[in-house]
């Protein structure tokens, strides 16, 4: 059964730092590009970041450049996002998806839609 | 960087009806790289459509997309009890990797 299952949430004082990790099961982790995406309450998605399926390419949304860190693990079949200098706007339901069919040539690399979503981990930034 | 403008807000419909979602692009878009999602409360978001019309996997044939350039349609057909969630539109291909319109509330 194809899985991704997100980890590491909870609340944390602005300023600081929190690890989420996102496990995958059920096919080859390896292959695939992996986003996160994020869900302020009560509004609409937001893209974070996504890491190629070798970590070899990272993008990140203008929000959290500079202070979150995408990288994988392909051996144990786990992503992870270091989210620094936290702050309350960061507070949101955060899902880590699988891109369908994301590829990289000499021109940079393309990511596609999001086809395999975990059911998210809550991040609460407050003081 | 294109942005996806959702019309309209909220949509009240009841179960049985059409409902035609809309998706508008600042620019054209390349390639027919428009996906859409449906998240029900308390759910992670779950793709329904890719390439502008093509249905994922067991996604009910009630659901259909279309649209081309700047203006994209997710229409339900006949709605069901489990169809009223909220619907997002997302540009991908280009960059940044993960462009999504605000969201359609189906009520």
């Amino acid at each position: 059964q194809v899985q991704l299952v997100e980890s590491g949430g909870g609340v944390v004082r602005p300023g600081r730092s929190l690890r989420l990790s996102c496990a995958a099961s059920g096919f080859r982790f390896s292959d695939y590009a992996i986003h996160w995406v994020r869900q302020a309450p009560g509004k609409g998605l937001e893209w974070v970041a996504v890491l190629s399926h070798d970590g070899n390419d990272k993008k990140y949304a203008d929000s959290v450049k500079g202070r979150f860190s995408i990288s994988r693990d392909n051996s144990n079949k786990t992503m992870y996002l270091l989210m620094n200098s936290l702050r309350t706007e960061d507070t949101a339901v955060y899902y880590c998806a699988r891109d369908f069919d994301g590829y990289c040539n000499s021109g940079g690399c393309y990511y596609y839609y999001m086809d395999v979503w975990g059911k998210g981990t809550t991040v609460t930034v407050s003081s | 960087e294109i942005v996806l403008t959702q019309s309209p807000g909220t949509l009240s419909l009841s179960p049985g009806e059409r409902a035609t979602l809309s998706c508008r692009a600042s620019q054209s878009v390349s390639l027919s790289h428009l996906a859409w999602y449906q998240q029900t409360p308390g759910q992670a978001p779950r793709l329904l459509i890719y390439a502008v019309s093509s249905r994922a996997i067991g996604i009910p044939d009630r659901f259909s997309g279309s649209g081309s350039g700047t203006d994209f349609t997710l229409t339900i057909s006949s709605l069901e009890p489990e169809d009223f969630a909220v619907y997002y539109c997302h540009l991908y291909g280009s960059l940044p990797p993960g462009t999504f319109g605000q969201g359609t509330r189906l009520e």
